[in-house]
C-alpha cells in the first residue's frame, strides 16, 4: 500500500479557499487517490475520488499531477461546517484489502 | 435504505469484562472493516473482512476476534476489556471494485466504549 503524507493542520477563514495536498511517491499503477472528511463524533465520509488529471463534484475538486505522487484537494470558499479532519488514501482498483488511514490533516476554519 | 448500522451507540465496561459490537449493513458489499479511534487521533484497523467465512488482521487486532457468518453482519468481539481498548469504534463496509464507487467506504456512526 501505498504510504500517504499531509500537513498535520491547517487554519483558514470562510470564505478562503482550502488546498491540502498529500504526498504518495509509491503510488502504483492501478491504484485511485481518495478523500474522506471526518466530522467530530462521527465517521470518515467520502468526499472525492480520482486517478489522475482533475475531479470535481458538488463538493470539492481534485488535482492530480502526471506523475500522480501528489494530490490536493481544494475546498472552494469554506465556511465554519467544513471544520474537520481530511483523510487522503490511496490503494488500488481491486477494494477491500486493508484499507488504512494515515493521521489526516485536522482544517479549523475561522469567523 | 438504513447503510451501516453499529449498536450500542455508547457502553461502558469493568475491566475484564466482555461484549460484543453489532455491525450490520443492508448494502449487500463483500467488505466490511472494524477500526478503533483514539482521541485526537486517527483511525487504526482491527480486523477487516473482505466476504462471508473470510477474516484477517489489520493493525491492531489483539484483544479483538471478529465472525462474518453472513455478508450482513460482522460483529466485533472484545474479551478482557482492558483501559487500552477504551476508544470510539467505527465500522465500515465498501462497494465491490466492479462498482461505479469503487472503494467508496461507507461508515456507522461509531460505538463510543469507555473501560474503566
Amino acid at each position: 500500500l501505498a504510504k500517504t503524507t499531509q500537513p498535520i493542520s491547517m487554519d483558514s477563514y470562510e470564505g478562503q479557499e482550502v488546498n491540502i495536498t498529500c504526498s504518495h511517491n509509491n503510488i502504483a499503477t492501478n491504484d485511485y487517490i481518495t478523500w474522506y472528511q471526518q466530522f467530530p463524533s462521527q465517521g470518515p465520509r467520502f468526499i472525492i475520488q480520482g486517478y489522475k488529471t482533475k475531479v470535481t463534484n458538488e463538493v470539492a475538486s481534485l488535482f492530480i499531477p502526471a506523475d500522480r505522487k501528489s494530490s490536493t484537494l481544494s475546498l472552494p470558499r469554506v465556511s465554519l461546517s467544513d471544520t474537520a479532519v481530511y483523510y487522503c488514501l490511496v490503494g488500488s482498483n481491486t477494494g477491500g484489502f486493508k484499507t488504512i488511514f494515515g493521521a489526516g490533516t485536522r482544517l479549523f476554519v475561522k469567523a | 435504505n438504513a447503510g451501516v448500522t453499529q449498536t450500542p451507540k455508547f457502553r461502558i465496561l469493568k475491566i475484564g469484562q466482555s461484549m460484543t459490537l453489532q455491525c450490520t449493513q443492508d448494502m449487500n458489499h463483500n467488505y466490511m472493516y472494524w477500526y478503533r479511534q483514539d482521541p485526537g487521533m486517527g483511525l487504526k484497523l482491527i480486523y477487516y473482512s473482505v466476504g462471508a467465512g473470510i477474516t484477517d488482521k489489520g493493525e491492531v487486532p489483539n484483544g479483538y476476534n471478529v465472525s462474518r457468518s453472513t455478508t450482513e453482519d460482522f460483529p466485533l468481539r472484545l474479551e478482557l476489556a482492558a483501559p487500552s481498548q477504551t476508544s470510539v469504534y467505527f465500522c465500515a463496509s465498501q462497494s465491490p471494485p466492479e462498482a461505479a464507487t469503487n472503494e467508496k467506504l461507507f461508515f456507522g456512526s461509531g460505538t463510543q466504549l469507555s473501560v474503566l
